[in-house]
C-alpha cells in the first residue's frame, strides 16, 4: 500500500535554528497538508497546499514557518527560527480527493 | 471559529465489552472522517461519512453521522486488546481546502 514518507523520524534542534522537515507524499496525490501534535493533544491543522500554492493556513503557521514542492515529489516545511514551543510530532499528510487522508509517520521536532 | 469536541477523553473496559465515543461539530460538516491512532504512532484513516443520518459499518466498528451532520459517534462491539489506542473524528469544514478539524480524540484501554 502507498505511503507517506517523512524524514527525519526525530530532530533535536537548538532554539533559534532553523529546521526542514521533509515529506515524499503519495505520488498521485494532489492534496498536501502539515499538521502538528503536541504530546498527547489533538491533532492541528498547520497548513494546506495545492496546486503549487498555499490554499488555507491556521493562526500558528506564522512568519516563521514556509511550505514548498521544490521537485514535484518532496514536500517540505521550514521553520525559519525555532522556538520551545515549536516541540511536537509533525505530521505530513496526502489525499487525492480529500476522501481519506494518508498520513506519514510523522518528524518528532524537539527544540532545547 | 469552527471546533469539533469529541468525548470522553478516556475510556478503560475489559475486553469483550463495548465502547463508544462521540463527536460534536460547532458547525455543520461537509462530511466526518475517523482515525486510529496507535500509542507512538500516526493517524490511519478509518472511514468517511457524508450524508445525513449516514451509518457505516466495518466489522465489530459502527460509525454514525448525526440528522443536522453535527455529530458522529463510533461504536465497537465486543473490544479486543487489538482496539488499543486513541480514536480521532475529523471533520470536513465548509472551506474547499480539504482542512480537517480534529477533535481531541478517546484514548481506549483494553485490558485482557
Amino acid at each position: 500500500e502507498p505511503e507517506v514518507t517523512q524524514t527525519p523520524s526525530h530532530q533535536v534542534t537548538q532554539m533559534g535554528q532553523e529546521v526542514i522537515l521533509r515529506c515524499v507524499p503519495i505520488s498521485n496525490h494532489l492534496y498536501f497538508y502539515w499538521y502538528r501534535q503536541i504530546l498527547g493533544q489533538k491533532v492541528e491543522f498547520l497548513v494546506s497546499f495545492y496546486n503549487n500554492e498555499i490554499s488555507e493556513k491556521s493562526e500558528i503557521f506564522d512568519d516563521q514557518f514556509s511550505v514548498e514542492r521544490p521537485d514535484g515529489s518532496n514536500f517540505t516545511l521550514k521553520i525559519r527560527s525555532t522556538k520551545l514551543e515549536d516541540s511536537a510530532m509533525y505530521f505530513c499528510a496526502s489525499t487525492y480527493t480529500n476522501y481519506g487522508y494518508t498520513f506519514g509517520s510523522g518528524t518528532r521536532l524537539t527544540v532545547v | 471559529g469552527q471546533q469539533v469536541m469529541q468525548i470522553p477523553q478516556y475510556q478503560h473496559v475489559q475486553e469483550g465489552e463495548d465502547f463508544t465515543t462521540y463527536c460534536n461539530s460547532s458547525t455543520t460538516l461537509s462530511n466526518i472522517q475517523w482515525y486510529k491512532q496507535r500509542p507512538g504512532g500516526h493517524p490511519v484513516f478509518l472511514i468517511q461519512l457524508v450524508k445525513s443520518g449516514e451509518v457505516k459499518k466495518q466489522k465489530r466498528l459502527t460509525f454514525q453521522f448525526g440528522e443536522a451532520k453535527k455529530n458522529s459517534s463510533l461504536h465497537i462491539t465486543a473490544t479486543q486488546t487489538t482496539d488499543v489506542g486513541t480514536y480521532f473524528c475529523a471533520g470536513l469544514g465548509s472551506s474547499n481546502t480539504g482542512k480537517l478539524i480534529f477533535g481531541q480524540g478517546t484514548t481506549l484501554q483494553v485490558k485482557p
